[in-house]
């Protein structure tokens, strides 16, 4: 089945303690990409790639690390989390048409809280 | 700055309408808009992409439309039923990827 995993679902932590949450695909799709989702604001995208080793800003990268070392793989890092960063998380993938996305897959989402 | 906008109010409708949810583009001209379903806690599911030169898109109930002169983007679901109940997104379709705030949808039996 084809399908976007992240880990994990919900996660509780406290401030300034670094965590990862994981985002793996089997699709095989070169376009990976990391959303937040807060209430009133939508979906904002935080980090993409489009391929192994090749990552860009998206709107709001402020405090997120990533890394694409395997194309099957995209974890998103919080080196010191603080509460502003409680959000719902949204990993997807596609495979990228010559200018734009096709079909995005999204993963279930990851609630996290800092306090 | 590069802005997708939605109508933040919800929707109500009865069973068996159309329901009509806008998306309105300003500050630059996508070549493509996306339209997502999202149901509570759970993400968006993918159901179109309309590209500029194409005006209309359909698959089964669900119509898009696209107005370069308006800057906006109609999506119509037709002989609505209870289950379509969902909040609709609409996105830029590019790589760095823009999306509106989405429509919540209430379709009532």
């Amino acid at each position: 089945e084809a399908q976007v995993t992240q880990n994990p679902r919900y996660l509780i932590t406290v401030t300034g303690k670094k965590l990862t949450v994981t985002c793996s695909q089997n699709m095989n799709h070169e376009y990976m990409s990391w959303y937040r989702q807060d209430p009133g604001l939508g979906l904002r995208q935080i980090y993409y790639s489009m391929n192994v080793e090749v990552t860009d800003k998206g709107d709001v990268p402020e405090g997120y690390k990533v890394s694409r070392k395997e194309k099957r793989n995209f974890p998103l890092i919080l080196e010191s989390p603080s509460p502003n960063q409680t959000s719902l998380y949204f990993c997807a993938s596609s495979k990228p048409g010559t200018y734009h996305l096709t079909e995005a897959f999204f993963g279930q989402g990851t609630r996290l809280t800092v306090v | 700055s590069q802005k997708i906008e939605q109508n933040s109010e919800a929707l109500n409708i009865q069973e068996g309408k159309t329901a009509t949810l806008t998306c309105n583009y300003t500050n630059y001209s996508p070549a493509y808009l996306q339209w997502y379903r999202q149901d509570p806690g759970r993400g968006p599911v993918f159901l179109l992409l309309i590209r500029e030169n194409e005006k209309e898109k359909r698959k089964e109930r669900l119509k898009v439309t696209f107005d370069t002169t308006l800057k906006q983007s109609l999506f119509h679901i037709t002989a609505s039923q209870p289950a379509d109940s969902a909040t609709y997104l609409c996105a830029n379709g590019g790589f760095k990827t823009i999306f509106g705030a989405g429509t919540r949808l209430f379709v009532k039996a």
